[in-house]
């Protein structure tokens, strides 16, 4: 089964709002990563975040982990249209990585 | 910054051929990993390469077989195609394994299987 679940599975927004997603694992794990993906195009890393890391930041991005609840969420602030793409949180077990299903964001101009 | 290359980008082949797709990791990158995503699926890990040796398995099917090189690119060889093997093939590198290290993507290949 998945390691990751991602919710919700779509979120639009107008720009400049903020947007959250939620990701689910059920595993232990080492780190958490939240990979963009643009419609048919390359995965591209844009955080990634330990487990002994609660809370980590990146320009306009603001990842937490909750490994009590095994969870973690992405808060993209200050939205843009061009933050209009797929969010994806990637998981690593045993060198493994398992990707969840994904949030589909779009940013309304 | 160089990043990761994959060729080809687009690939078209017949049921029952064989493809073999190439796998370019940034300079001084040691682990390449191999991921497999259909169509409006999520990205599923195949298979990953730590200096030259398979570290890991994933959801890889007997059919394909994957190696790294001296240099530390990758190939991941695919016979007896299936139409269900249509998808976008992805590679990323990190240096050092597991999830420790962020993985960078490749722009992946597009395999069509008619």
């Amino acid at each position: 089964s998945q390691q990751g679940e991602e919710d919700p599975q779509a979120l639009s927004i107008q720009e400049g709002e903020n947007a959250t997603m939620n990701c689910s694992y059920k595993t232990s794990i080492n780190n958490l990563q939240w990979y963009r993906q643009n419609s048919g195009r390359g995965l591209v890393h844009l955080i990634l975040i330990r487990s002994n890391e609660r809370e980590k930041h990146s320009g306009r991005l603001r990842v937490t982990l909750d490994t009590s609840k095994k969870s973690s969420s992405l808060l993209i602030t200050a939205s843009r249209a061009a933050d209009t793409a797929s969010y994806f949180c990637a998981t690593d077990a045993r060198n493994q990585f398992y990707f969840g299903t994904g949030t589909s964001l779009t940013v309304i101009p | 910054a160089a990043g990761v290359i994959q060729s080809p980008r687009h690939l078209i082949k017949e049921k029952r051929e064989t493809a073999t797709l190439k796998c370019y990791p940034i300079p001084r990158h040691d682990t390449v990993y191999w991921y497999q995503q259909g169509p409006g699926q999520d990205p599923q890990f195949l298979i990953s390469f730590y200096e030259k040796m398979q570290s890991d398995k994933g959801s890889i099917p007997d059919r394909f077989s994957a190696q790294q090189f001296s240099d530390y690119h990758s190939e991941l060889n695919m016979s007896s195609l299936e139409l269900g093997d249509s998808a976008l093939y992805f590679c990323a590198s990190s240096f050092g394994q597991g999830g420790t290290y962020e993985q960078y993507f490749g722009p992946g290949t597009r395999l069509t299987v008619t």
